[in-house]
């Protein structure tokens, strides 16, 4: 696609149940991130993918936050038995460069708008 | 460990004025700064980037930044700011030779029209 792509925009859930959101980043692009964003905070690291490999998750909050990218395209952040804390933007950022040539910018979906009631 | 400060976080203008939001990075290896800005509705998008050399540099929409070595800063002006400049702004640092980007908190910019 021209650009990256998350989905759902918006999604609701009740606290407790599990949720997947999605990113499919530009073609070819090698690195992928994924950034949380509470309301009036900027964007926050959770983890970073090279290619496939999730070579950076020190930013996951616990361990009912987890994300993979199979084949080194689309990628899916999971967060479990969700809680009201969770509420916030997770956004999605792929870059077309290797790890340690990080010189280009990062391009970001719209990202997905999660509400835990 | 770096960090990035923005110290204004809401800036009201009226058309015409004058613009500059200040940024400050703490990290004492070499960097690369960049402004992002996200329009009402619209996802992050790339403002302007300082790796080296001049570093005074151009971006889109007229807007300008100024690094600042001595002073860990990269803040960001615009002579005189339009009504459609209203979004949302952040400055953000990358450890030259590292992947991860830290964002400052953001600036909301108001211009009235």
């Amino acid at each position: 696609g021209a650009g990256v792509s998350q989905s759902p925009r918006y999604k609701v859930t009740k606290r407790g149940q599990d949720v997947a959101l999605r990113c499919d980043p530009i073609s070819g692009h090698v690195s992928l991130y994924w950034y949380r964003q509470a309301l009036g905070q900027g964007p926050e690291f959770l983890t970073y993918f090279n290619y496939e490999a999730q070579q950076d998750k020190s930013g996951l909050p616990n361990d009912r936050f987890s994300a993979e990218r199979p084949e080194g395209s689309i990628s899916t952040l999971t967060i479990q038995r969700t809680e009201q804390r969770d509420s916030a933007m997770y956004r999605c950022a792929s870059s077309p460069s290797d790890r340690g040539k990080a010189n280009e910018k990062l391009f970001f979906g719209s990202g997905t708008q999660l509400s835990v009631l | 460990a770096q960090s990035v400060s923005q110290h204004n976080h809401h800036v009201i203008l009226s058309e015409a004025a004058s613009l500059e939001l200040g940024c400050n990075y703490s990290y004492g290896g070499t960097v690369n700064l960049f402004w992002y800005v996200q329009y009402p509705g619209q996802h992050l998008q790339l403002l302007l980037k300082y790796f080296s050399g001049d570093p005074l540099v151009k971006g889109i929409k007229g807007f300008e930044a100024e690094f600042i070595k001595s002073k860990f800063s990269f803040n960001l002006r615009k002579p005189s700011v339009q009504w459609s400049d209203t979004a949302e702004y952040f400055c953000a640092v990358n450890a030259r030779g590292t992947y991860k980007y830290i964002f400052g908190t953001g600036t909301r910019l108001k211009v009235l029209a």
